[in-house]
């Protein structure tokens, strides 16, 4: 089936410091969404994008539908450790009914 | 708080039981969904219902079965639980499926760790 990759399949960094994680596919998407799971909970979505070229922030993160519509990143700047958790990219192909598409996540560790 | 409520939250079966797995959603959204998440592996879409009255098969389908039985509830079945079986369940809720408008993304439950031996 089809597949998003998102990299990197995990981080650690320092507090404070700026995190970046991306995803590519194939094939061109018309929606995409960024969650984030915490240890134990389900994912929950931070982030949509509908439009190609879509800059959009909430807080300290920020995150752009590629202009192919066939990417999108997710920046986290000055991370603190509550950023800890799985972050998930999802988009909606074009031509798969409706069925949102997730990345592997990207798990991310900050360091006090 | 309106949400999606999964249960149980944990379970340990043995090879060749079966089981239900429960979910509901309060926010009258149209479309629910199944996933299991393993690790490296993301999350993958076992079966899907756009709308009540109506399931259809995701990516990894084998060994389950679903029941829309109204617009709130939506149910997971293993009729004979393997060892492949063993994940996350998540349940997911949307206002409708394929929607490009403004208010899309799922809105998740907290899963079910389920684990057969």
């Amino acid at each position: 089936g089809q597949q998003l990759n998102q990299s990197p399949q995990s981080m650690f960094i320092q507090e404070g410091e700026d995190v970046s994680m991306n995803c590519t596919s194939s094939s061109i998407f018309n929606t995409w969404l960024w969650y984030k799971q915490d240890p134990g909970e389900g994912p929950v979505l931070l982030i949509a994008l509908y439009k190609a070229g879509e800059l959009t922030s909430n807080g300290r993160l920020t995150a752009q539908f590629g202009i192919t519509r066939k990417d999108s990143f997710l920046n986290i700047s000055a991370s603190i450790p509550s950023d800890v958790g799985i972050y998930f990219c999802a988009g909606l192909p074009v031509d798969q009914g409706g069925k949102l598409i997730f990345g592997q996540g990207t798990e991310l560790s900050v360091k006090p | 708080n309106a949400g999606v409520t999964q249960t149980p939250k944990f379970q340990v079966l043995k090879t060749g039981q079966s089981m239900t797995l429960q979910c509901a959603q309060d926010m009258n959204h149209n479309s629910m969904y199944w996933y299991r998440q393993d690790p490296g592996m993301g999350l993958r879409l076992i079966y899907y219902s756009a709308s009540e009255g109506t399931t259809d098969k995701g990516e990894v389908p084998n060994g389950y079965n679903v029941s829309r039985l109204n617009k709130r509830e939506f149910s997971l079945r293993l009729e004979s639980a393997a060892p492949s079986q063993t994940s996350v369940y998540f349940c997911a809720s949307s206002p409708r499926s394929g929607s490009f408008g403004t208010n899309y993304g799922y809105t998740f439950g907290s899963g079910t760790r389920l684990t057969v031996v």
